[in-house]
């Protein structure tokens, strides 16, 4: 592992299924984060970790919550897809919460 | 109303020409960012800002704190700059985007 993964790269998902987006980083930075990508409304902050053990809400959190057991992992989850959750996912991560990210090459979720 | 504004939505320019994105944010903010999206749809991070100026190759980002304006600049612009350019401010452990600006840059 390089850098910022996630995985799958895209999924088709049926309402009301359960679905995990995984991000691993080995950069060992601190701040993680996931947002996800609208035609029109650009990028906006679903969840974010300060570090290990601590996560925050973000602008558009319903209907996703997210873990970071260790520094590595920020698994991002969706109990129970809705359509309007179709959307390109990507996390992100820094050092600290004041220095600059990188990027995983996104998620593309389609909810049916 | 979207807390971050960037000008133009949309432009085209010809090889060697100097480019110039706006990015005006009304929020008190810790730190502006500058991202760049290709067609394939990567994001990297070209400038973090929180005073003043940098380059980087081609690219100039500078911030006017007082008046809450960045700008984006690529000289010599070429035709690999083509992309979605994004501005984002970093306020409290909040993140804002701004809608971004699509370059098209012709040979």
């Amino acid at each position: 592992i390089a850098g910022i993964t996630q995985a799958p790269t895209s999924q088709i998902l049926a309402a009301g299924r359960r679905m995990t987006l995984r991000c691993t980083q080995d950069m060992r930075h601190n701040a993680m984060y996931w947002y996800r990508q609208d035609l029109g409304l650009g990028l906006r902050l679903i969840h974010y970790s300060n570090t290990a053990g601590t996560t925050g809400k973000g602008e558009v959190p319903d209907g996703y919550s997210v873990s970071r057991a260790n520094t590595d992992d920020f698994p991002l989850t969706l109990a129970s897809a809705v359509p309007s959750q179709t959307s390109v996912y990507f996390c992100a991560s820094s050092e600290d919460m004041n220095t600059e990210a990188f990027f995983g090459q996104g998620t593309r979720l389609t909810v049916v | 109303k979207n807390e971050v504004e960037q000008s133009p939505q949309n432009l085209t320019a010809q090889e060697g020409e100097f480019i110039t994105i706006n990015c005006s944010y009304s929020v008190g903010i810790s730190a502006l960012h500058w991202l760049q999206q290709h067609p394939g749809g990567g994001i990297v991070s070209l400038f973090m800002l929180s005073s003043g100026k940098k380059k980087h190759g081609r690219l100039i980002a500078t911030i006017n704190i007082q008046e809450k304006h960045s700008s984006l600049h690529i000289t010599a612009s070429h035709p690999r700059d083509s992309a979605v350019y994004i501005c984002a401010v970093r306020f409290n452990n909040d993140m804002r985007f701004g809608a971004g600006t699509r370059l098209t840059v012709k040979p």
